[in-house]
């Protein structure tokens, strides 16, 4: 059961232009999401996070919008740098019962061409 | 500030050996969670514990799989009788008691690989 999906497997962007992914969630009880960046061999980094109170939240280059009727969000990159060239994971998380535990998506490799 | 501290980084087991998986969280952080990786997978949450006690088991393996977070010392994931099935990333987190208590941050993650 897959209550979260990134379902672009890889995304590729010219240096300078906007990169964005996708993530979709099945399960309504989630209220906060997250973006991670990994590189290989290395933990995931924390990005950006939002709240489902929110439509938005904007850190530097990276934007985070949410679409509750539509359970959607994406991450926006811009200006895409070659080192953003990583795999990028959404999480969920519900404050309920199922507090702390992060559901991930499969991730999604964006790759950066200068 | 020290990140979230794995040992070791590669773990090679033979199939029936023990593994054990340590895990130091950010200073200031009293919760701590283990997730595990397959190749070409997504994250998958196993275990959520505070010290001495696990709050959420749900993700964990019915049998020879076990977590602990000890009052002093690191967090241990046992994994008993290891497979080849058990070959893959196990990454641990931590969050802080106040704060962003959302936000978990991960460490660089065991990789363990069972012949």
């Amino acid at each position: 059961d897959q209550q979260v999906k990134q379902n672009s497997p890889s995304l590729s962007v010219q240096e300078g232009r906007i990169s964005i992914l996708n993530c979709d969630y099945t399960n309504s009880m989630f209220d906060y999401f997250l973006w991670y960046k990994k590189y290989p061999a290395e933990g995931p980094t924390f990005l950006i996070s939002i709240s489902s109170i929110k439509d938005k939240n904007e850190d530097g280059r990276f934007t985070v919008f949410l679409n509750k009727s539509a359970k959607h969000l994406s991450l926006h990159i811009v200006p895409s740098q070659p080192g953003d060239s990583a795999v990028y994971f959404c999480a969920a998380s519900d404050g309920g019962t199922s507090y702390g535990k992060l559901t991930f998506g499969q991730g999604t490799i964006l790759t950066v061409h200068p | 500030n020290a990140g979230v501290m794995q040992n070791p980084r590669h773990l090679v087991r033979r199939r029936g050996q023990e593994a054990r998986l340590r895990c130091s969280p950010m200073k200031g952080h009293s919760h701590v969670y283990w997730y595990r990786q397959l190749p070409e997978e997504g994250l998958k949450f196993m275990v959520y514990l505070q010290k001495e006690n696990i709050i959420d088991e749900s993700g964990m393996p019915k049998e020879r799989f076990s977590a602990e977070f000890p009052k002093e010392g690191p967090s241990i994931l046992r994994i008993q009788q290891v497979v080849r099935g058990d070959s893959a990333a196990y990454f641990c987190a931590s969050s802080p008691t106040s704060g962003r208590t959302n936000i978990q941050y991960f460490g660089a993650g065991t990789r363990l690989s069972v012949l």
